[in-house]
Order: C-alpha cells, then sequence, then structure tokens
C-alpha cells in the first residue's frame, strides 16, 4: 500500500499557540484531506483540498494542497483544549478512485 | 441524527471463530466502506461499495468478506477470525463514490484470542 508520512507523531503544546503539521507521499496525489479523531469516536472530516497550491481555511484550521502534490500541511491557529485529538491526513490518487490512503496521524495535547 | 452506527462496539472472538460487524446509515447514502485502524498504522481500506449491488476490494481485504444488505446497510463478516485481525473496525458512509464528505460510525473494537 501507499505510505504516507505524517510528522510530528505527536506535539504536546500550550494553549493558545499555533500548530503545523504536514504529510509527504511518495506519490502524486490529486485530493488531499485532513481529519480529526476524537478519543471513542470516528475521524471526522475538516478540510477537503483538490488543486495543487489550494489553500483552504475552517475556523482556525488552515490546509495546503503541496505545490508537488505530494505534501499538504494543515496549520491550527491560537489553539484550545477541545483541539486535542489526532489528526489524520488521507490522500487518494485520482478524483475517480475510492480509495482513499491515510496518515499514521499526529497526537495533539493542549495544555491549558 | 444517528449517521453511521456500528454494532457490536466490542467483542471478543477466540481464534478460528467467525462473527459479522453490521453498519448501517440512515442519510440515503449511495457509498459505504469498511475501515480498520491498527496503532501506528493509521486507516486502511478493507472493502468498500460504491452503490448499492456493488463491492470491491480496497488495500487489505483477505480474510474479509463483505455484503451490502440493501441501501442502508453494509456488514463485514470474518469467516476464520486470526490474531492479526485484531483492531478497530470503522464504517464509513458518503453520498456518492466521488464525494469526500465520508461520514464514520464510532468503531468496533474486535480482540481475537
Amino acid at each position: 500500500g501507499q505510505q504516507l508520512n505524517q510528522s510530528p507523531q505527536s506535539m504536546f503544546i500550550q494553549e493558545g499557540e499555533d500548530v503545523s503539521m504536514n504529510c509527504t507521499s511518495s506519490s502524486i496525489f490529486n485530493t488531499w484531506l485532513w481529519y480529526k479523531q476524537d478519543p471513542g469516536e470516528g475521524p471526522v472530516l475538516l478540510i477537503a483540498l483538490y488543486k495543487a497550491g489550494e489553500l483552504t481555511s475552517n475556523g482556525r484550521l488552515t490546509a495546503q494542497f503541496g505545490i508537488t502534490r505530494k505534501d499538504s500541511f494543515l496549520n491550527i491557529s491560537a489553539s484550545i483544549p477541545s483541539d486535542v485529538g489526532i489528526y489524520f491526513c488521507a490522500g487518494r490518487f485520482s478524483n475517480t478512485g475510492n480509495q482513499f490512503y491515510f496518515g499514521t496521524g499526529t497526537s495533539l495535547t493542549v495544555i491549558p | 441524527n444517528a449517521g453511521v452506527t456500528q454494532t457490536p462496539k466490542f467483542q471478543v472472538l477466540k481464534t478460528g471463530q467467525s462473527m459479522t460487524l453490521q453498519c448501517a446509515q440512515d442519510m440515503n447514502h449511495n457509498s459505504m466502506y469498511w475501515y480498520r485502524q491498527d496503532p501506528g498504522m493509521g486507516l486502511r481500506l478493507i472493502y468498500y461499495s460504491a452503490s448499492e449491488g456493488t463491492t470491491d476490494k480496497g488495500e487489505v481485504p483477505n480474510g474479509y468478506n463483505v455484503s451490502r444488505l440493501n441501501k442502508r446497510e453494509f456488514s463485514l463478516r470474518l469467516e476464520s477470525a486470526a490474531p492479526s485481525q485484531t483492531s478497530v473496525y470503522f464504517c464509513a458512509s458518503s453520498p456518492g463514490p466521488l464525494n469526500t464528505e465520508a461520514f464514520f460510525g464510532q468503531g468496533t473494537r474486535l480482540t481475537v484470542v
């Protein structure tokens, strides 16, 4: 299967700090997604990206589709305690395909 | 709103036993998916159903079978459970195969001893 490398693996930050995480692939993707998973729950879609260079925001979250189409970035500004969770990237080769490949996740802990 | 409902939430099986994981969605979605989540591996697609009446293999289909019973329900069957199938299983649905807005259930934590 495809390898999506997410970094960092875990983060411990103070409330109010900004957060940056990224995802890199060995293959070119046409779609990038970012999900958040709370403990005991399924992942919830945060942001979807469809074009190289695209920058999309969802509240305090901003994600970018890398120019090389092999990477994507997620930033969270002014973190709050409810941002705690695991963040996953996911990519898809083709807009006609069904299969998304998921990264290994970034675990975020926000210290009040 | 129920969304995607999975049963059971927890299950312990002995090696060689069989079981079926149930999934139902009430959003009138056409496409449904089964993933497994293992530590350090992210989510991996087992099988999917792009629409009622069709099923296709994903990345890790070996040891599993699926049935798209109707538009609402998509079940995952383990015929002879193995310890390597210990995992958290997630069902998801989306309006269509091209639609990226997939909604996930709460997961089934399966342990095979």
